[in-house]
């Protein structure tokens, strides 16, 4: 059974840094690419950073302006998301998802159960 | 504002059918990028639904199905039960963007 489970929410000042995780069971973690998705209270889903199963190809949402980075370590199934900067409209709960690929779009398979991170003085 | 729209809400009653729309772009669905739904119960992880347009991952009901012409998709549910009460999420990938985009949501209420 595939299994994604996220860690390292909590509460931050603003300006501050976090560092989520995400360990992976019931699958081949390092043949699959994976992503970061945050959901805002009450708002919507919204993609948020994507890495490959090598680890050598990263993507970030524009809106990001840079201040978080994704990585991954493929011999411990995890992985990362490294926030700075923090901001009160960071605050959401941060997902962590594999993603199917395909030729037309890849989407998000399996899902985990989420962090939450609130950015707050 | 989400790059994928979608009705805020919808809602049937108990064995009626209902639809629910996504209206994109030229640069995501119109470009033929495939529209992926999720389903999301109240204070869960979202779960896929529907991939590559129409196709259903094991276990999921044969009463949702998903359509795509032109910029637009649509799910349907036919059938409804209790249990479909839910968000529903269209995705679709952004080529101008170079990302990954949801449609805002659309919140199903079972009457």
């Amino acid at each position: 059974e595939v299994q994604l489970v996220e860690s390292g929410g909590g509460l931050v000042q603003p300006g501050g840094s976090l560092r989520l995780s995400c360990v992976a069971s019931g699958f081949t973690f390092s043949s699959y690419e994976m992503n970061w998705v945050r959901q805002a209270p009450g708002k919507g889903l919204e993609w948020v950073s994507y890495i490959s199963s090598s680890g050598t190809t990263i993507y970030h949402a524009d809106s990001l302006k840079g201040r978080f980075t994704i990585s991954r370590d493929n011999a411990k199934n995890s992985l990362y998301l490294q926030m700075d900067s923090l901001r009160a409209e960071d605050t959401a709960i941060y997902y962590c998802a594999r993603a199917k690929v395909t030729t037309w779009g890849d989407y998000f398979d399996h899902w985990g159960q989420g962090t939450l991170v609130a950015v707050s003085s | 504002q989400s790059v994928l729209t979608q009705p805020p809400s919808v809602s049937g009653a108990p064995g009626q059918s209902v639809t629910i729309s996504c209206t994109g772009s030229s640069s995501n669905i119109g470009a033929g990028y495939d529209v992926h739904w999720y389903q999301q119960l109240p204070g869960t992880a979202p779960k896929l639904l529907i991939y590559g347009d129409n196709n259903r991952p094991s276990g999921v009901p044969d009463r949702f199905s998903g359509s795509k012409s032109g910029t637009s998709a649509s799910l349907a549910i036919t059938g409804l039960q209790a249990e479909d009460e839910a968000d529903y999420y269209c995705q679709s990938y952004d080529t101008s963007l170079s990302a990954w985009v949801f449609g805002g949501g659309a919140k199903l209420t079972v009457v």
